[in-house]
């Protein structure tokens, strides 16, 4: 029932993008992302509709693909600060009980 | 401030003892949760609670208990029963219905010694 997260790992220089993919087996009302620092608890960065509308960070995009219950978020020029295990979080239509994928562990070199 | 507190940071218990975490939220929120999260891993669901004295199982409930007798708290017990018990343990809460994030708790490790 977890949904599945790809790449497991990602290793980028300053400045370069990344894109992190989520699918589900179930058909989902929204997709949540997470990021989670070492030894922290996950900060909220976006929610994503069913329908299409999103909420969330100013410079962090997502895209929902309804059809494929597929998630992307995309992390563009990205800084030291984005450095962490990004986590999709996925809600499915029958009930809101939420579910987070393994998680992507993203780190930014300078 | 509004928030969700777990106590304590850090706990420590010899095996076959049970123990329990504590999850309280002022948020006024009426769903919480509890994830386990081992090492390099994701975020599994040990169990959730939509409104008070009512709560499911998720994918990993075996060995662990629950209880919701006021809609601020959401108490987990880790019981003898539970193998490999040793985790980071989150709880998050979140405002019934969709389009509401969830916010987590700071977390407690657990070490089973």
């Amino acid at each position: 029932q977890q949904p599945v997260q790809s790449p497991q790992a990602v290793i980028l220089r300053e400045g370069e993008d990344a894109v992190i993919n989520c699918s589900s087996s179930k058909a989902l009302y929204s997709v949540h992302w997470y990021r989670q620092k070492h030894g922290e608890a996950p900060v909220f960065l976006m929610i994503l509709l069913k329908g299409g509308e999103q909420k969330g960070h100013e410079k962090i995009s997502a895209s929902f693909n309804e059809k494929k219950q597929q998630s992307s978020l995309y992390l563009t020029a990205s800084q030291l600060s984005y450095s962490g295990t990004y986590f999709c979080g996925t809600e499915p239509m029958e009930n809101n009980d939420m579910r987070f994928g393994a998680g992507t562990r993203l780190t930014v070199k300078p | 401030d509004g928030g969700i507190t777990q106590s304590p940071k850090y706990l420590f218990r010899k095996e076959g003892q049970n123990v329990t975490l504590s999850c309280e939220q002022n948020l006024n929120h009426d769903a919480m949760y509890w994830y386990r999260q081992d090492p390099g891993q994701g975020l599994r669901l040990i169990y959730y609670s939509q409104i008070v004295n009512d709560f499911q199982k998720g994918d990993i409930a075996e060995g662990y208990s629950v209880s919701r007798e006021k809609k601020e708290s959401f108490p987990l017990t880790v019981t003898s029963a539970q193998k490999n018990p040793t985790a980071f343990y989150l709880c998050a809460s979140r405002r019934r219905g969709t389009y509401n994030e969830q916010f987590f708790g700071p977390g407690t490790r657990l070490t089973v010694l």
